[in-house]
């Protein structure tokens, strides 16, 4: 069985500050990892995903994340913050089969003036 | 990227009346498309597993006369809400996944904002 574990329901910063959104993960095999965003009353957009090739993977909009095995991480970050990136963020984790696919609680980014 | 589009993205509708919601893939096959459900400021529910030409296969909990889901070819899934009450409101995903790569990558559709009345 899998899960993925969002660490924070909302983070806050302010426009300009790295961003940190962290997620770790539980997977019997070697799962890919992905991470979608959502802007209110829409569907998902892929910001990445890791897909056992390089570990440090970078996705659209400035943001990157690094699959760290021995923690069991796949946290998202950005350097710079801007307004538009206010949204929700999921963490998916999917494994072997098309059916075992999870998704984290999901991350709420606030991003201050 | 993919398109993945779903219709009707609002609809309103009476208790006691069946809600049809499509999903479709416009640019790529999708022989496997998912349904999620989502409460607000929730994560996405994974509902069930529609594979085109058989059954869906439905999560735990998730009652199969109550959300009918047909596949009928590849680029095409409906989710229907039979005898719709007010507690069936909700924001509903679909998602296709693309064929070719050991782990497809899922694209998803806008939603659907069902209101039962």
């Amino acid at each position: 069985a899998q899960s993925v574990t969002q660490l924070d329901s909302h983070v806050s910063v302010s426009e300009g500050t790295p961003v940190l959104l962290r997620c770790n993960y539980s997977s019997s095999y070697s799962p890919s990892l992905f991470w979608y965003v959502q802007h209110p009353n829409k569907g998902l957009q892929l910001l990445l995903k890791y897909t056992s090739a390089a570990t440090l993977v970078k996705g659209i909009n400035g943001f990157e994340a690094e699959f760290k095995k021995s923690e069991t991480s796949f946290h998202l970050t950005k350097p710079s913050a801007h307004m538009s990136d206010a949204a929700e963020y999921f963490c998916v984790v999917w494994g072997d089969n098309n059916n075992d696919m999870r998704f984290g609680a999901g991350t709420r980014l606030t991003v201050k003036p | 990227g993919a398109v993945v589009s779903q219709h009707p993205s609002w609809v309103i509708c009476k208790s006691g009346t069946s809600v049809k919601i499509e999903c479709r893939s416009l640019d790529f096959q999708a022989t496997t498309m998912f349904w999620y459900r989502q409460f607000p400021k929730q994560s996405l529910m994974l509902m069930a597993t529609s594979n085109e030409g058989s059954k869906a296969t439905y999560e735990q909990g998730v009652e199969k006369d109550k959300f009918l889901i047909n596949h009928a070819s590849l680029t095409l899934s409906t989710l229907t809400v039979t005898s719709a009450h007010p507690e069936d409101s909700s924001f509903y995903i679909c998602s296709a996944a693309s064929t070719g790569t050991s782990y497809g990558e899922l694209f998803f559709g806008e939603g659907s904002r069902l209101t039962v009345l």
